[in-house]
């Protein structure tokens, strides 16, 4: 079956724009996440949705960024105001709900952002 | 909280030949798991392997297999017969076995950079 799409591929703003970057789980993954690899560092967490419970915000680095999940199926990620160092790629992955490690969360091919 | 530490940041090796990326990690937690991605330049992370901490048995998964030891937290990754197709970041990552929120998210090192010589 299809994996976990992200669009766009890659998105250009200039610092001071909003951005919104899409995520479209694979069928039936009830657990989505959202994550930061800036360039050189391994993968931050930023945020988890699991089904219709509140969302885990804590990995958010700011107040100017912020998700949803409608439907419990796609999510949007949206950066206000960017910044320069917002630059990043920004990766998905979903998973089945359960204990952790038994269910492989599957990643996305993310999202290059560029903050000029 | 938990860290990731990939000293590494570069490795290469001879096609065919064996090469093992190192990787320590810090976890106040009893039950844990710990994995290998892979991460070609499609910026697709692949699950390598995987180990459950509880588990004294070594991970394998074909060419791959991991050193686990436990008292020393450290969990290094061991190819063997190194293919071209291998070339690729490696992440080492660690996750809670019990979260109170229930995210279980991954913290992952900064990665090694393999490169396979033909």
């Amino acid at each position: 079956g299809a994996g976990v799409s992200q669009s766009p591929s890659n998105k250009v703003t200039e610092k001071g724009k909003d951005v919104e970057l899409r995520c479209d789980p694979i069928s039936g993954h009830t657990a989505l996440y959202w994550y930061r690899q800036s360039l050189g560092q391994g993968l931050e967490f930023l945020i988890y949705f699991q089904g219709n419970s509140a969302p885990d915000k804590s990995g958010l680095p700011s107040d100017r960024f912020s998700a949803e999940r409608t439907g419990g199926s796609v999510s949007t990620l949206t950066i206000q105001r960017t910044q320069q160092e917002d630059s990043a790629v920004y990766l998905c992955a979903s998973r089945l709900p359960g204990l952790a490690g038994t269910n492989e969360q599957f990643f996305g091919p993310g999202t290059r952002l560029t903050v000029l | 909280a938990q860290t990731v530490t990939q000293s590494q940041p570069e490795m290469s090796v001879q096609e065919a030949e064996t090469v093992t990326l190192s990787c320590t990690y810090d976890t106040s937690e009893s039950d844990y798991y710990l994995f290998w991605y892979k991460q070609p330049p499609s910026r697709q992370m692949i699950l390598v392997i995987r180990q459950e901490a509880y588990k004294q048995q070594n991970a394998t998964e074909n060419r791959f297999s991991v050193n686990f030891q436990k008292a020393a937290k450290s969990f290094s990754l061991k190819i063997s017969d190194s293919q071209l197709g291998d070339a690729a970041m490696y992440f080492c990552a660690s996750q809670n076995a019990y979260s109170g929120a229930g995210s279980y998210q991954l913290t992952f090192g900064k990665g090694t950079k393999l490169s396979v010589i033909p």
